[in-house]
This record gives structure tokens, C-alpha cells and sequence, in this order.
């Protein structure tokens, strides 16, 4: 089956100071993986969209200076979330696509808190 | 741009009521739209998906109907089961200059009691 890790699970991190985290796909050929941070109202929204070997497409009110991606190969891909404050509290959600698919896989999420 | 309008808040059902979560899109695309289940403590994962106009998705008693007319992707269940509490993502996918994106809704938290 199509399974989607990420780590850590949960991270607490002080106000300013970044973050990093992980995306591991097993099982099938992630060619695309989308980002999401989602609310504690469970709302989601879409950071950035990254295919291998293609640029990384963010979102409105997602930079690569604030969240830069690394998608190296098909079965990876972090995330760092830079000076983090209180308003990127959230969980954060890696979604890996197969190629020519449109289902997406999701990982169980990593929780930042920033205190 | 693409948008995703899904009933929001709670929906507090007893065993073996009918569930009906509303939910309408815009796009200008030809999208492939999805429900989303999320359990407490994991990711979202796949409930049904209906890649063509008119055609009905089902799944585990679930079911809900691409209808291109209204833009609507409804989901109804007969008879819901506490099991079925979770939150349920209506989504939509589409595809520009071959990039591929899926827009989710806000969600709708069901919770059955029994």
C-alpha cells in the first residue's frame, strides 16, 4: 500500500527560532508532494505544491523565504518553517501524489507549537 | 480561482440517522472532486472520489453525486454508525498548465452518539 510518514510528530519550538520537518513516502513514487498547515479549527490551507523537477509553487501568503521546501527524489520531502511565531501554531500536513494520479496520501501530520 | 463551499461547524447525529453534508464548487476547470475523511490523530484519507459529470462515488454506505448542473458534491449516508465520527474534507481537483492541485474545503465534523 501507499504510505506517507512524517516526523517528528509533534515539536515545540520558541518563538523565533525554525523548525524542520519530514516527508517519507513508501510504497510508491512521490512526483508530487503538497504542503498544507492545518487550523486548530481544521481548516485547511495549502502552503505549497512541489513536483520533482519542477519549481515549487506557493501559495498566497506562502513564501519560500518563510517555508523553503526540499523535494530531492521521489520518496522525500522537508519542510523548515523559518522564525517561527505564534500564528504558524498548527498542524502541518505532507500530501504525496503519484504520478498521473489525483488521490493524495497524507501523513498523520507534524504538531508545532511555538511558545 | 477554484473554491470549495462545505456546510462548516458540527453535525451531531444518533446512531442510524440519515447524514447529508452539503457541498459546492467553482472552477473553471474539469475537476475530479473527492471526500475526505480525517479521524482523530491521523491525516485525511480518501473516502470516495468521482471523476465524471453525472456519476455517482460509493463507498462504505457513503455516497455522493458529481452534479455539474448545480456544481454540488453532496455526501449522504442512510444510517451513520458512532464509528463515523470524524471530520469530512469535500475537495477539489484540478488540473492547470499540467499542474495538478487539490483545494479542500473547510470541513464538517460529525459526531454520533449512540
Amino acid at each position: 500500500g501507499a504510505l506517507v510518514y512524517q516526523y517528528p510528530r509533534r515539536t515545540i519550538c520558541k518563538s523565533g527560532t525554525s523548525m524542520r520537518m519530514e516527508c517519507q513516502a513508501v510504497g510508491f513514487q512521490a512526483t508530487s508532494v503538497a504542503w498544507y498547515r492545518q487550523s486548530p479549527q481544521k481548516t485547511f490551507e495549502l502552503i505549497a505544491l512541489s513536483t520533482v523537477n519542477s519549481a515549487i509553487k506557493y501559495e498566497q501568503n506562502f513564501t519560500q523565504e518563510k517555508f523553503p521546501i526540499s523535494h530531492p527524489n521521489l520518496s522525500f520531502s522537508s519542510m523548515t518553517v523559518l522564525n517561527a511565531y505564534l500564528e504558524d501554531r498548527g498542524l502541518y500536513l505532507c500530501g504525496a501524489l503519484r504520478g498521473g494520479d489525483t488521490e493524495v496520501f497524507f501523513g498523520k501530520g507534524t504538531r508545532l507549537t511555538v511558545v | 480561482g477554484d473554491s470549495v463551499t462545505q456546510m462548516q461547524g458540527q453535525v451531531t447525529l444518533s446512531e442510524d440517522d440519515f447524514l447529508f453534508i452539503n457541498c459546492t464548487y467553482s472552477t473553471t476547470w474539469y475537476p475530479t472532486l473527492f471526500w475526505y475523511v480525517q479521524y482523530p490523530g491521523e491525516g485525511p484519507q480518501l473516502l470516495l472520489k468521482v471523476t465524471t459529470a453525472n456519476n455517482k462515488g460509493i463507498s462504505r454506505g457513503f455516497e455522493a453525486t458529481y452534479d455539474k448542473g448545480t456544481t454540488s458534491f453532496h455526501l449522504q449516508k442512510a444510517s451513520v454508525q458512532e464509528s463515523d465520527s470524524a471530520v469530512y474534507y469535500c475537495v477539489l481537483g484540478t488540473t492547470s498548465g499540467g499542474n495538478y492541485k487539490p483545494t479542500f474545503g473547510k470541513g464538517t465534523s460529525l459526531v454520533v452518539h449512540p
